[in-house]
């Protein structure tokens, strides 16, 4: 089955404590994205990658960490700096941009401050 | 940013028409409108999307207003399934979607 896999689907993150999500697709897509999602409110793009080796900032990058070093994977590190990480992380994938792409979501990973 | 209006919430009868309105008075000539839906706890869905002309698929319709001000969408009959919030998105300024609060949309039997 083609699609992205997000893990692990609940997550819980001790103060000063760095955590990665993992987020891999078999869709041979070239463009990643990660968003966040607060209870009752819409998505906000935290870092998106277009190309392997590239990524940039999204609206809210602050106290968080990404890497592209293969096609299908693109891991989001929640670092210590992110004061108020507790939210739904959504990674999502497409063709590359060109005004007509449509995105793939995972099924998100849910993290929790202890 | 290309920036859309949604009612925040909606009901409608089972086997029924949903009908989901959307204004978008700010986005360009070449931008296409997007429609995506969320069941609670999962990931984003694609439904469908539209540039000019009215468009269909298996899940619903699109009808996009000739100035492109606003759009619709339509399913044509509401199962209890497709209650989910709605998403009617734009693209920001650096080429993203944007996805705001959209509608949520709750069928009921």
């Amino acid at each position: 089955d083609g699609g992205i896999t997000q893990s692990p689907k609940y997550l819980f993150r001790k103060e000063g404590q760095n955590v990665t999500l993992s987020c891999e697709q078999n869709l041979n897509h070239d463009a990643m994205y990660w968003y966040r999602q607060d209870p009752g409110q819409g998505l906000r793009l935290i870092y998106y990658s277009q190309i392997v080796n590239d990524f940039q900032k999204g609206d809210i990058a602050e106290g968080y960490s990404v890497s592209r070093e293969k096609k299908e994977s693109f891991p989001l590190t929640v670092t210590s700096a992110q004061k108020n990480p507790t939210a739904f992380y959504l990674c999502a994938s497409s063709t590359p941009w060109t005004y007509n792409e449509k995105l793939f979501f995972g099924s998100g990973t849910q993290l929790s401050v202890l | 940013d290309a920036k859309t209006t949604q009612p925040p919430s909606m009901d409608c009868a089972e086997g029924r028409a949903a009908n989901l309105p959307c204004n978008h008075s700010t986005i360009s000539g070449n931008e296409y409108v997007y429609w995506y839906r969320q069941i609670h706890s999962q990931g984003p869905q694609y439904i469908i999307h539209g540039l000019k002309n009215n468009e269909t698929n298996e899940m619903a319709s699109l009808i996009i207003t000739e100035d492109r001000k606003s759009s619709t969408l339509i399913l044509p009959h509401a199962t209890l399934r497709d209650t989910a919030v709605y998403y009617c998105i734009g693209r920001g300024s650096q080429g993203n979607l944007i996805f705001g609060k959209g509608t949520k949309l709750s069928v009921k039997p």
